[in-house]
């Protein structure tokens, strides 16, 4: 089952804060999320193991509650290059390595 | 190094007619993955390989696709007697599958349009 993200779009002012969530009906093994920009392949971020783990990466980070299998990925003090559309994929309980995407939530950040 | 790539990057085609999709993937990339993007969608699972073992094809959408890697690198995607409904971006992308950890490298993906 395709997870469910929220929001579908978000339009920030430079230097905001956002958080985009993602939720499956499923046992995670874990969670990935990419962004992609219009016309471009997505872009791999950043990938969570169940576990519970939080990761960082800049002013980019991520957490994994596998109880709730459920993931949040937290963007701190904007940038206008954050702009682009977010993914995250789900890996089911076990390691197949097979991703099953959200349907991607479109971010916008103004000056 | 060299990133994932895909051939051709734009593909138009008559309805009827099959089509062949390239991906070679990063060297050393064990897991190759395809996707369908349409537009203004999300990332449609169609088969991954593991080696030139395909554990799950079950995305698929019929049996005019089909798809094979070889050697272990490159993989083509094969649709016979394209539809309109095929329309998408084909997205390619490999993983390097170690510790558990498989992180995906997409390709620039090819631009198929049945018309």
């Amino acid at each position: 089952q395709q997870p469910v993200q929220s929001p579908q779009a978000v339009i920030l002012r430079e230097g905001e804060d956002a958080v985009i969530n993602c939720s499956s009906s499923k046992a995670l093994y874990s969670v990935h999320w990419y962004r992609q920009k219009h016309g471009e392949a997505p872009v791999f971020l950043m990938i969570l193991l169940k576990g519970g783990e939080q990761k960082g990466h800049d002013k980019i980070s991520a957490s994994f509650n596998e109880k709730k299998q459920q993931s949040s990925l937290y963007l701190t003090a904007s940038q206008l290059s954050y702009s682009g559309t977010y993914f995250c994929g789900t890996e089911g309980s076990s390691n197949t390595g097979k991703l099953i995407f959200g349907q991607g939530t479109t971010l916008q950040v103004k000056p | 190094g060299a990133g994932v790539s895909q051939s051709p990057s734009n593909k138009v085609t008559e309805k009827g007619k099959d089509v062949e999709l390239r991906c070679d993937p990063i060297s050393g990339h064990t897991a190759l993955y395809w996707y369908r993007q349409s537009l203004g969608q999300g990332l449609e699972f169609l088969i991954y390989f593991q080696g030139n073992s395909a554990p799950d094809k079950s995305g698929l959408p019929s049996d005019r696709f089909s798809a094979e890697r070889t050697g272990g690198s490159v993989s083509t995607l094969t649709i016979q007697r394209t539809q309109q409904e095929d329309s998408a971006v084909y997205l390619c992308a490999s993983s390097p599958w170690t510790s558990g950890r498989n992180e995906q490298y997409f390709g620039p993906g090819t631009r198929l349009t049945v018309t």
